[in-house]
Parts: structure tokens; C-alpha cells; sequence
């Protein structure tokens, strides 16, 4: 299984700001995903990072507000812009080596937007 | 309706029993199917994923699937303390674009 890192661990930033989270997978993957949890809540997936080209958004993320970036097989990064209160969460990376594979997961970010 | 369901909980089990966790989804064309646990704190770690109809047995752990029903299943044998957190249910919907519908979780409480 892949072995996923995160950074920053956990940041806490002003209302206004953008933060910029990295995921760094230990051996090339073919798909990269990002979620967020809510306190309390299940995962929500934010979008599926593509290697290459822009990221595929689900409903309720739009790109001016999380830009994703995907340079190579190995590295992601998520961007929270212009942060509110309401984007505290919990932000977190997964990987897997294809559409029906397992999903592994980083340690998470942990956000509070004060 | 909500795309996966699980019942939030919490189960209370006591220590030694066995732990009945469900899980139903709506789109029939499903093809994959995962548990994870995820402790307080902690990111989702993978338990058991299922792709057939039938039991998968690992460890103390069978997940039961039944496409007829839209439903999944894992039992947990002889629970322990240890058991006691989070479990999520995750399907791979027929769009096979490799994203994972989660459901809301069942909190676990195994008793000593």
C-alpha cells in the first residue's frame, strides 16, 4: 500500500487567507484525491487531482476556491482560498492505483480559521 | 436519499461479542465496495474491501455484500476495546471514475 504524507499537519490561520496543503505519495499512483471532513461529519470529496490537467471538481467546489494542483505521479497540492470560519476541517489526501482500487489516505491536515 | 447510508450509532457491544455494522447505497451499478476505520483524530485506515456477491472473511473481520439488496455488511468477531471508533462505509460508483462515496460512519463501542 502507498504511503502517504501531509503538510502541514495541522496550521491554524486569519479569516482572508489562503493556506496551501501538500500530499507526497512514497511510489507513483494513478489517481490522487482530495476530501474534507467536517467536525463530526463524514468524508466529502473536493475533487480528483489529474495528473497534468485540471482537476475534476464535485459539486459544491469550484476551482477559484480550492485550487488543485497535480504536477507528477507522486505529488499533490490543495490550496484553501480567501479562508472563512467554515472552512475548518479536516483536510485530506488519498491515493490509489486505479478506479476500483483501494483508496489509501495521508494523515490529514487539521484547519482552523479563526 | 442519501447516495450511501450507515446508522450513525452508537453500537454498544460488549467485549467478546460480535458486531453487526450495515451499510445500503443507492446506485445499483456499484462495483466496489470498502470499509474503513477511522479512530477519533486519526485518517480512515482500510479494513476490508469487497468487489463479489458473498462473505470475505479476514481475521475477525467478514464483509458481506449483496448487490440484489444494495447492501454491505462487516461483522467484527470477538470485539475488543480496541475495536471501538469509527467505521465507514465507502462505495465506488458505477461512473468508475475512481472517486469513493462515504457514508456518515457507525460509531463502535465495545465494552470490557
Amino acid at each position: 500500500s502507498a504511503v502517504i504524507s501531509q503538510k502541514p499537519s495541522r496550521d491554524i490561520c486569519q479569516r482572508g487567507t489562503s493556506l496551501t496543503i501538500q500530499c507526497q505519495v512514497d511510489s507513483q499512483v494513478t489517481m490522487m484525491f482530495w476530501y474534507r471532513q467536517q467536525p463530526g461529519q463524514s468524508l466529502t470529496l473536493i475533487a480528483t487531482a489529474n495528473q497534468g490537467s485540471e482537476a475534476t471538481y464535485e459539486s459544491g467546489f469550484v476551482i477559484d476556491k480550492f485550487p488543485i494542483s497535480r504536477p507528477n505521479l507522486t505529488f499533490s497540492t490543495l490550496t484553501v482560498s480567501n479562508m472563512s470560519p467554515e472552512d475548518s476541517s479536516i483536510y485530506l489526501c488519498s491515493a490509489s492505483e486505479g478506479a476500483r482500487e483501494t483508496q489509501y489516505f495521508g494523515p490529514g491536515t487539521r484547519l482552523l480559521v479563526l | 436519499q442519501k447516495e450511501v447510508e450507515q446508522n450513525s450509532g452508537p453500537l454498544s457491544v460488549p467485549e467478546g461479542a460480535i458486531a453487526s455494522l450495515n451499510c445500503t447505497y443507492s446506485d445499483r451499478g456499484s462495483q466496489s465496495f470498502f470499509w474503513y476505520r477511522q479512530y477519533s483524530g486519526k485518517s480512515p485506515e482500510l479494513i476490508m474491501s469487497i468487489y463479489s456477491n458473498g462473505d470475505k472473511e479476514d481475521g475477525r473481520f467478514t464483509a458481506q455484500l449483496n448487490k440484489a439488496s444494495q447492501y454491505v455488511s462487516l461483522l467484527i468477531r470477538d470485539s475488543q476495546p480496541s475495536d471501538s471508533a469509527t467505521y465507514l462505509c465507502a462505495v465506488s460508483p458505477s461512473s468508475n471514475t475512481g472517486k469513493l462515496i462515504f457514508g456518515q460512519g457507525t460509531t463502535l463501542q465495545v465494552k470490557p
